[in-house]
């Protein structure tokens, strides 16, 4: 069965530290991994990941894929309370006889502090 | 602004009603879809359309319906036969299915309460 786990499940932080969210996956016929932002409301689309081992970059964003370990990593460095949120990983998965396939994780929420 | 509208954003049905939840975009997409997010749990799907007038059930598509008679709109009704309809719904868009590796762009979802 496909599956997607995130960890930690919650995590809480001070401003200006360094976080890294896990994100690991069990699926048939790989396409890609996604990481969106959710601030109570609609999930943001912040990083779409195919080829492993390269970063894909955004201010302090950035996150990493292995295909071979099958996770991929997002990390936040010199967090601001305005990144306290919920980050769902999402692997998409293809399926000849169907549509291709998206599995959410179940979310890591993650609290900055000042 | 381009962008998936989903309305209302808070709804309470009584049991044994059904409830009728909006989502219109205006991006042209031809995919559209209906989670369901309950606390602590990913995104489950519930249904998804890939082109006009066809539709196909998700993951969890008991006690749910819908219609796709128009490329921007895709309403999802909560019948009276889903037990358990407490839960944070969200509707997303794509260009064309999830095979040309774009993602999908959701709305700020509705949230169903049972009184």
């Amino acid at each position: 069965e496909d599956k997607v786990v995130q960890s930690p499940l919650s995590l809480v932080v001070h401003e200006g530290d360094t976080v890294t969210l896990n994100c690991s996956y069990e699926v048939t016929n790989f396409r890609s991994l996604l990481w969106y932002k959710q601030e109570k409301k609609a999930p943001t689309f912040l990083f779409m990941l195919t080829s492993s081992g390269i970063e894909k970059k955004s201010g302090r964003l950035s996150s990493i894929l292995d295909k071979k370990e099958l996770f991929s990593i997002l990390n936040i460095t010199a967090t601001q309370t305005g990144d306290s949120a919920v980050y769902l990983c999402a692997v998409e998965a293809s399926r000849k006889t169907s549509y291709d396939k998206v599995i959410f994780g179940p979310g890591t929420s993650l609290s900055v502090i000042p | 602004d381009g962008g998936i509208t989903q309305s209302p954003k808070y709804l309470f049905r009584k049991e044994g009603q059904n409830v009728t939840l909006s989502c219109e975009q205006n991006l042209n997409h031809d995919a559209m879809y209906w989670y369901r997010q309950d606390p602590g749990q990913g995104l489950r799907l519930i249904y998804y359309s890939q082109i006009v007038n066809d539709f196909q059930k998700g993951d969890i598509a008991e006690g749910y319906s819908v219609s796709r008679e128009k490329k921007e709109s895709f309403p999802l009704t909560v019948t009276s036969a889903q037990k358990n309809p407490t839960a944070f719904y969200l509707c997303a868009s794509a260009i064309a299915g999830t095979g040309l590796n774009q993602p999908q762009h959701f709305g700020d979802g509705t949230r169903l309460s049972i009184l």
